[in-house]
């Protein structure tokens, strides 16, 4: 069955700090992989997809993910983080038409 | 412009009631879906429609009825309300049936529901 994990449920940073993201996805065929962020009371807004080609994806925000094959991995990145980047993250794999999303992860944005 | 808007954003209603939750867009995508986000903000697909055609229905309660009267539209009707059914529910809408495939989705904002 497919599925995505978010290993880390609560991440705090420092502002200007590097941040690392995991997601852990299970899926028998080449997946594609997204990463939303959800800001408080909003909406799921897309920050990087993959669907194939280069491992590197770079988004929106400054942020950027690496596709690993053998680590059946996607794990999300900033160099440094501001703190309007405070929300929810979501790692997802998409097919048979549908989002299966990991649970998320809360980051935190200290000063 | 708001590509997928939900209305209403907050829903707060008693036990057994019928409510309903609208949804457009104008992106001109062929595809829309209804996800609940549940307290710990877990989210799951509950029904995705291609051109107005139920194609994903993912073991929801028969209280909970779509109706898509166009391609652009995705209202979400829910038939005597319990307590567990109060979370956050968002509609999208994609280019194509596989999106969540190799097309994303879009969300709306989300509408509240609150059951007491």
């Amino acid at each position: 069955a497919q599925s995505v994990t978010q290993p880390d449920i609560h991440i705090t940073v420092s502002e200007g700090a590097s941040l690392e993201l995991r997601c852990n996805y299970s899926y028998g065929a080449t997946p594609y992989l997204f990463w939303y962020v959800q800001s408080p009371g909003q909406g799921l807004q897309l920050l990087l997809k993959y669907f194939s080609g280069d491992t590197l994806v770079q988004g929106i925000k400054g942020f950027e993910a690496e596709f690993k094959r053998s680590q059946s991995s996607f794990n999300l990145r900033k160099p440094s983080v501001h703190w309007s980047d405070a929300a929810e993250y979501f790692c997802a794999v998409g097919r048979t038409g549908k989002l299966i999303f990991g649970q998320g992860t809360t980051l935190q944005v200290k000063p | 412009d708001t590509a997928v808007s939900q209305t209403p954003k907050y829903l707060v209603t008693q036990m057994g009631n019928d409510k309903s939750i609208k949804c457009e867009q104008n992106l001109g995508h062929d595809t829309m879906y209804w996800y609940k986000q549940d307290s710990k903000k877990f989210l799951k697909i509950m029904f995705s429609y291609n051109n107005k055609e139920l194609i994903i229905n993912e073991t929801v309660p028969n209280r909970f009825s779509p109706k898509s009267p166009d391609k652009a539209h995705l209202n979400l009707h829910i038939n005597s309300l319990e307590l567990g059914d109060s979370a956050v529910y968002f509609c999208a809408s994609s280019q194509e049936a596989g999106g969540g495939g190799r097309t994303e989705a879009f969300f709306g904002q989300g509408t509240r529901l609150t059951v007491v």
